[in-house]
């Protein structure tokens, strides 16, 4: 069993859809949680990142992290065209890093 | 300005050669990476640096070795390829060990082909 697990899609949803990307996670002592997006051909890039439990906002990006059933979800409200990529959930405890991965996004304009 | 910059962006070569990828930082960060990213979009981390030194080493097989000789600079030698080391080899840096690790700025990746 992989550490972090993701469903590789791909998810196909119509521009202005709000899409929900899940992970789960085996190990409890994961302290921080990153979404990465990742456009073909590029380097993953850095989205959001949360600390323990708890939800965090940036635009149109919320990320959530239930530590107790081990999820983590990123939420894209009015997703874009341009939102189109493969994101990535990470898990991280001091030196470990731990990365899904990747489920793909293509959002239909 | 790029962040993280890896040379060269693709690599073709043949079984058996051996090859280098460089990667530099100009974010001051402390801690460099390496990930191999496999045909399943599956990223896995290889090495970590801080400073120069060396605190992870995953089950790599030695033919690959790491060289940081700055902590603006850290790079990828392997040996005697061979074609499971087919993938894209992404360098990233990061502020810190522990703390700033998880802000991770990535490389835009060496395409590694191997015939």
């Amino acid at each position: 069993q992989k550490e972090v697990e993701q469903d590789p899609g791909p998810l196909s949803v119509p521009e202005g859809a709000i899409v929900s990307l899940n992970c789960t996670y085996s190990n409890s002592a994961f302290q921080y949680f990153m979404w990465y997006r990742q456009y073909s051909r590029k380097g993953p890039e850095l989205l959001m990142y949360t600390y323990s439990s708890g939800n965090k906002e940036d635009g149109r990006f919320t990320a959530q992290v239930d530590k107790s059933s081990k999820y983590i979800s990123l939420f894209i409200r009015d997703s874009q065209p341009s939102d189109s990529a493969t994101y990535l959930c990470a898990c991280h405890n001091f030196n470990k890093f731990y990365f899904g991965s990747g489920t793909k996004l293509n959002v239909k304009p | 300005d790029t962040a993280v910059s890896q040379t060269p962006k693709y690599l073709v070569t043949q079984m058996g050669n051996d090859k280098s990828i460089k990667c530099e930082q100009n974010l001051g960060h402390d801690t460099m990476y390496w990930y191999k990213q496999d045909s399943k979009k599956f990223l896995k981390i290889m090495f970590s640096y801080n400073n120069k030194e060396l605190i992870i080493n995953e089950t790599v097989p030695n033919r690959f070795s790491p060289k940081s000789p700055d902590k603006a600079h850290l790079n990828l030698h392997i040996n005697s390829l061979e074609l499971g080391d087919s993938a894209v080899y992404f360098c990233a840096s990061s502020r810190g060990e522990n703390r700033g690790a998880y802000e991770q700025y990535f490389g835009p990746g060496t395409r590694l082909t191997v015939t």
